[in-house]
């Protein structure tokens, strides 16, 4: 099946500073690569995607990018608020439409 | 309902008890997708049904885990002679869609913990 890597497991950045994910993906087939934002004790939830025929999507502070030769994809958020910490996972759909997700990264912003 | 709701939210038993875990998705959804979340990891895979069928089950870890959705909707999670191992939250998820791309909505989860 597919692997999800992501990096880094941790990210302390101060309040207002950028904060970058990065995932790479194993299936060349993988065709949908969403990001979900996890707060703790609750459930995964949506913050952006992007699907395989686009480089690039940008929501507000939010913005993801893909490269699918080397089969990389970052979240990229901009103006860091305390309420942007949270564990953030990737993850890649394949064909087959299962969906693997990343190990997470625990985001923290320091006001 | 208006989110996928899952029951029960806790859930304590003792080593080598059965255990069933239930999930409601989102009235419509097609898709239907389990999963395991250990403290400090990615929800990792178990099995995704699209309708009534298990359209990928090679998640399940063992054959104590068994998972069905006999009128593609409601799903139900069984775990056989739980083990300590088997300690997570169960997550639960659907979609509108299994074909292409598409969100999918996660429950609170279901937290299991084996004595």
């Amino acid at each position: 099946g597919e692997n999800v890597e992501q990096h880094p497991s941790t990210l302390s950045v101060q309040e207002g500073d950028s904060a970058v994910i990065k995932c790479t993906y194993s299936d060349s087939a993988s065709n949908y690569f969403p990001w979900y934002k996890q707060e703790l004790g609750k459930r995964p939830q949506l913050i952006i995607d992007i699907r395989s025929n686009v480089g690039e999507k940008k929501d507000q502070r939010i913005a993801v990018t893909l490269n699918k030769t080397a089969k990389h994809f970052s979240l990229h958020i901009t103006e860091t608020q305390p309420e942007d910490s949270a564990v953030y996972f990737c993850a890649a759909k394949t064909g087959a439409n299962n969906l693997f997700f990343g190990t997470g990264t625990r985001l923290t912003v320091i006001p | 309902g208006a989110g996928v709701s899952q029951t029960p939210s806790n859930k304590v038993t003792e080593k080598g008890k059965y255990v069933e875990l239930r999930c409601d998705p989102i009235s419509g959804h097609t898709a239907l997708y389990w999963y395991r979340q250990s403290l400090g990891q990615g929800p990792e895979f178990l099995i995704y049904f699209q309708g009534t069928g298990a359209a990928d089950d090679s998640g399940l870890p063992n054959d104590r885990f068994f998972a069905v959705r006999p009128e593609g909707s409601v799903s139900t999670l069984k775990i056989q002679r739980t083990e300590r191992g088997d300690s997570a939250v169960y997550l639960c998820a659907s979609s509108p869609t299994g074909a292409g791309t598409g969100e999918l909505f996660f429950g609170e989860g279901s937290r299991l913990t084996v004595l």
